[in-house]
């Protein structure tokens, strides 16, 4: 069981949008600690999307938002693309463990 | 380009040991946080710990499930990070990756990954 909840898997059509949550607690998001999004394509390649909340890293485009408030953050995706299939993981801090926590991770599949 | 590659994995014995080595290049090594984060099959990214570069006294921490059986080094004359892994547990059995911190100084977040390395804990 993750310290961060995020859903199993969304989908979308291209073109289309779709967006994932992350469900945290007063002891990390809720505590003020930084979310980070990262998609995930295991064995290949794994890449920071969004850090300290709501910054994109040079490179990577607009198409990728998020946002945090209270106990909670979530990604938005825009204008699906077949490349955008992957995994995507919350993290932050927790404050309680003393450690850096994941959410669960959820599965991208564009239609 | 900065690069990340992660090499020892292997077939391991519950309650032997194993050493994971990260070696790096594209960027000066000493300067950065070196964090190792694992995936056991069919489960979600676990962060397992990290070592502050030696500006930062070169300190660790760890995840609670690891903390006492794992050790991070880091060789800043051959750029490598090694993850030591004691007393093996098959719930250790992952695929565990090196990821370098975003800026100098910070521990998290993880801008740049390697591939990973695939560890299995079986008799």
């Amino acid at each position: 069981q993750s310290v961060l909840t995020q859903p199993p898997s969304v989908s979308g059509a291209p073109g289309q949008g779709v967006t994932i949550s992350c469900t945290g607690s007063s002891s990390n998001i809720g505590a003020g600690f930084h979310v980070q999004w990262y998609q995930h394509l295991p064995g290949t390649a794994t890449k920071l999307l969004i850090y300290a909340n709501t910054n994109r890293p040079s490179g990577v485009p607009d198409r990728f938002s998020a946002s945090s408030s209270g106990t909670s953050a979530s990604l938005a995706i825009t204008g699906l693309q077949a490349e955008d299939e992957a995994d995507y993981y919350c993290q932050s801090y927790d404050g309680s463990l003393s450690a850096l926590v994941f959410g669960g991770g959820t599965k991208l599949t564009v239609l | 380009e900065v690069q990340l590659v992660e090499s020892g994995g292997g077939l391991v014995q519950p309650g032997r040991s194993l050493r994971l080595s990260c070696t790096v290049s594209g960027f000066t090594f000493g300067d950065y946080a070196i964090n190792w984060v694992r995936q056991a099959p069919g489960k979600g990214l676990e962060w397992v710990g990290f070592i502050r570069s030696e500006a930062y006294d070169g300190t660790t921490d760890y995840a609670p499930s690891v903390r006492g059986r794992f050790t991070i080094s880091r060789d800043d004359s051959k750029s490598i990070a090694y993850l030591q892994m004691n007393s093996l547990k098959t719930e250790d059995t992952a695929v565990y990756y090196c990821a370098r911190a975003r800026l100098v100084g910070d521990t998290s977040p993880f801008a740049y990954w390697g591939q990973g390395t695939l560890v299995t804990v079986s008799s």
